[in-house]
């Protein structure tokens, strides 16, 4: 168990439809990651969040948007879903972000189908 | 922009060692980090080279050469239970996310 929690653990919805991925860190950990983890791109970073702030962005597409809240928890917002969007999103969190943050801790997952 | 190239697959036998290679391309980073992925699993970190040489953390040992564009993930007396995929990741770079290759599947026959 890494510490990290993410809900909910499966989704499945439509085309065209909006979900929310929830993310809590490790306790103490104030950067939070977003990867997306699918069979022919890998897995792919997506956005962090450091304290509150967004703190540097990866490959996510303009239907996509993240935010952290101050009680650290994090959640991604995925709209106008297609077909292409299936796939497993990870949460990671670490201590810092100083010196590249090696060592992430990573959640569970959420898988996500869109029908 | 960073990339990272590594086996799709190795197979080994219960026991002996294995070696997984990772090159890589990037105009500057950290380090380099390998991370563990279970089938169904989230990726677990193992090992993670800053500098050139050798770092040894248990069974695993990992390893980093800058000039090279070079490292390997290195595992001992292996278990059934090392079957895994097994990922090569760039750190920094102008982003604290992770740059990962497309893992290598490693199959241990008994």
């Amino acid at each position: 168990d890494s510490g990290v929690t993410q809900t909910p653990k499966h989704l499945i919805t439509a085309t065209g439809q909006r979900v929310t991925l929830r993310c809590s860190p490790r306790s103490g950990d104030l950067s939070v990651y977003w990867y997306q983890q699918s069979l022919d791109q890998g897995l792919q970073f997506l956005i962090q969040y450091y304290n509150g702030e967004e703190r540097a962005k990866g490959n996510i597409l303009e239907r996509f948007s993240a935010q952290q809240f101050p009680d650290l928890h994090s959640e991604l917002n995925l709209s106008s879903l297609e077909l292409g969007d299936s796939a497993l999103y990870f949460c990671a969190s670490s201590v810092g972000t100083s010196g590249g943050a090696h060592e992430q801790f990573f959640g569970p997952g959420t898988r996500l189908t869109v029908l | 922009g960073q990339s990272l190239e590594q086996p799709s697959e190795v197979t080994a036998v219960e026991g002996a060692i294995v070696q997984i290679n990772c090159t890589y391309q990037t105009s500057g980073f950290y380090g380099l980090s390998w991370y563990q992925q279970h089938d169904g699993g989230a990726p677990t970190f193992l090992s993670y080279n800053a500098l050139d040489g050798l770092e040894e953390t248990g069974r695993f040992s990992s390893f980093l050469s800058r000039s090279d564009s070079y490292g390997y993930l290195l595992l001992q007396e292996l278990q059934m239970k090392d079957s895994a995929s097994y990922f090569c990741a760039l750190s920094g770079g102008g982003a604290d996310g992770l740059t990962f290759g497309k893992g290598t599947h490693l199959i241990i026959q008994p």
